[in-house]
């Protein structure tokens, strides 16, 4: 069965620095995705970044990028120069199998940029 | 870009009674949907899959009988709390693919969700 794991409830960060948010996972699937989301305190799911197991390159959308190591079964976010409206819940999530579309979700990090 | 409504965003109800939710695809046809459940500072879990003109799925450990699916269109797709009570207090998030279930991965919406407390 797959598994998330997220193992820091909290993260502060200074305004235009970068941070890193991470995430492990663990499955028996030879072909999987990786997902991040962002939660703002308006609760909406707010999709981010996409990394497939097969892709050859790290993903990256604007300012997030993901590091991914698939030997450690970590698909970390970077958060390059932090804005203060970076500040919500962050949700590494992958799917749960029978589907792409049904995800199974980490604890969330919570993130705080700091002026 | 593809957009999933919610209604009511907000719903206070009595114990016993039961609150109906809605999840919408504005723009595209959605044969499924899927719905989750966050409690207070958690993550969100899948609570069941819904299936337009067919029974939805549940996960193990969720009740049939109190968490009611009904996907009625391919727009459309309700979520019935049937007598509520104060712990079923949670909010409630639906998603849907918007290319069916074969389409690129990253191409999920989801609701802006509804905040349901139960007195």
């Amino acid at each position: 069965a797959q598994k998330i794991t997220q193992t820091q409830p909290g993260m502060f960060v200074q305004e235009k620095e970068a941070v890193t948010l991470d995430c492990t996972y663990d499955t028996s699937d030879q072909s999987y995705g990786l997902f991040w989301y962002k939660q703002p305190s308006s609760g909406e799911m707010i999709f981010l970044i996409y990394q497939g197991s097969y892709d050859e390159q790290n993903a990256t959308e604007g300012r997030y990028s993901l590091n991914f190591q698939k030997a450690r079964k970590s698909a970390n976010l970077v958060i390059s120069a932090s804005q203060l409206g970076d500040s919500a819940m962050y949700f590494c999530a992958m799917p749960l199998g029978g589907s792409n579309y049904k995800l199974t979700f980490g604890k969330g990090t919570l993130l705080t940029v700091n002026p | 870009g593809a957009v999933v409504s919610q209604h009511p965003s907000r719903v206070i109800c009595k114990s016993g009674t039961s609150v109906k939710i809605e999840c919408r695809s504005l723009d595209f046809q959605a044969t499924t949907m899927f719905w989750y459940r966050q409690f207070p500072k958690q993550s969100l879990m899948l609570m069941a899959t819904s299936n337009e003109g067919s029974k939805a799925t549940y996960e193990q450990g969720v009740e049939k009988d109190k968490f009611l699916i009904n996907h009625a269109s391919l727009t459309l797709s309700t979520l019935t709390v049937t007598s509520a009570h104060p712990e079923d207090s949670s909010f409630y998030i639906c998603s849907a693919p918007s290319t069916g279930t074969s389409g690129p991965i990253e191409d999920q919406y989801f609701g802006p969700g509804t905040r349901l407390l139960v007195l």
